[in-house]
């Protein structure tokens, strides 16, 4: 059965203090690990994808990197805007379409 | 913007009575999902379709149905809504991206209330 752990579960950052969320998995066969955001009230916004060990992807205060067993979302220099609800979900390989989801990081960015 | 819009973006019902929910997407993505997201338990899929008429359950489908007759609609039933189906719904399509891993793409949610 595939797993994601997400952690920690909360996160309380001062502006400007880069850190670095977690995401735990055990997959048959990774097909794709992916980083999700998510504002109160809103419903999941697309990141990254992932698709194999050693792989990094950037997109402005967020780089998302990959090992065999685990990810890292590291955050630098993180302003109040980036405050929300991190997701993580692997998809398996194999015929498989469905994503497991992690049950996320939630982080609060103080001014 | 994957072109994926809810509707009601809000319910109050009464235990009982039934409950329809509307994903509809512009963009002829095959796949379609429901999930239900709830505190402590994140997200978790209740039904997907893979096609119209095709569908099949996720992990929490009991007590849940749902419809795909067209490809831009999926539609989600509760037959008899009860107080542990108060939760936020959400729609997704996914698209494959590179490789074969399916990114999913959301909709705004439903938040629907059963008292």
């Amino acid at each position: 059965e595939d797993q994601v752990t997400q952690s920690p579960e909360a996160l309380r950052l001062q502006e400007g203090e880069s850190s670095s969320l977690n995401c735990s998995y055990t997959v048959s066969g990774l097909r794709g690990l992916f980083w999700y955001r998510q504002d109160p009230g809103k419903g999941p916004e697309f990141l990254f994808t992932l698709y194999s060990a050693g792989e990094e992807k950037e997109k402005e205060r967020l780089k998302a990197t990959l090992t065999k067993k685990e990810s890292f979302l590291h955050i630098t220099a993180p302003k109040p805007e980036d405050s929300a609800t991190y997701l993580c979900a692997v998809q398996a390989g194999g015929g498989s379409y469905i994503p497991t989801f992690g049950r996320g990081t939630s982080l609060i960015v103080h001014p | 913007d994957a072109g994926i819009t809810q509707s009601p973006r809000h319910k109050v019902t009464e235990t009982g009575t039934p409950v329809t929910l509307r994903c509809h997407q512009t963009e002829n993505h095959r796949y379609m999902y429901w999930y239900r997201q709830d505190p402590g338990h994140g997200l978790r899929l209740i039904h997907y379709s893979y096609g119209v008429k095709d569908t099949d359950k996720g992990e929490v489908s009991d007590g849940y149905s749902v419809s795909r007759s067209k490809t831009e609609d999926f539609l989600l039933t509760l037959e008899s809504a009860t107080s542990s189906q108060t939760s936020v719904y959400f729609c997704a399509i996914s698209e494959p991206g590179g490789t074969g891993g399916y990114e999913q793409y959301f909709g705004p949610g439903t938040r629907l209330t059963v008292t």
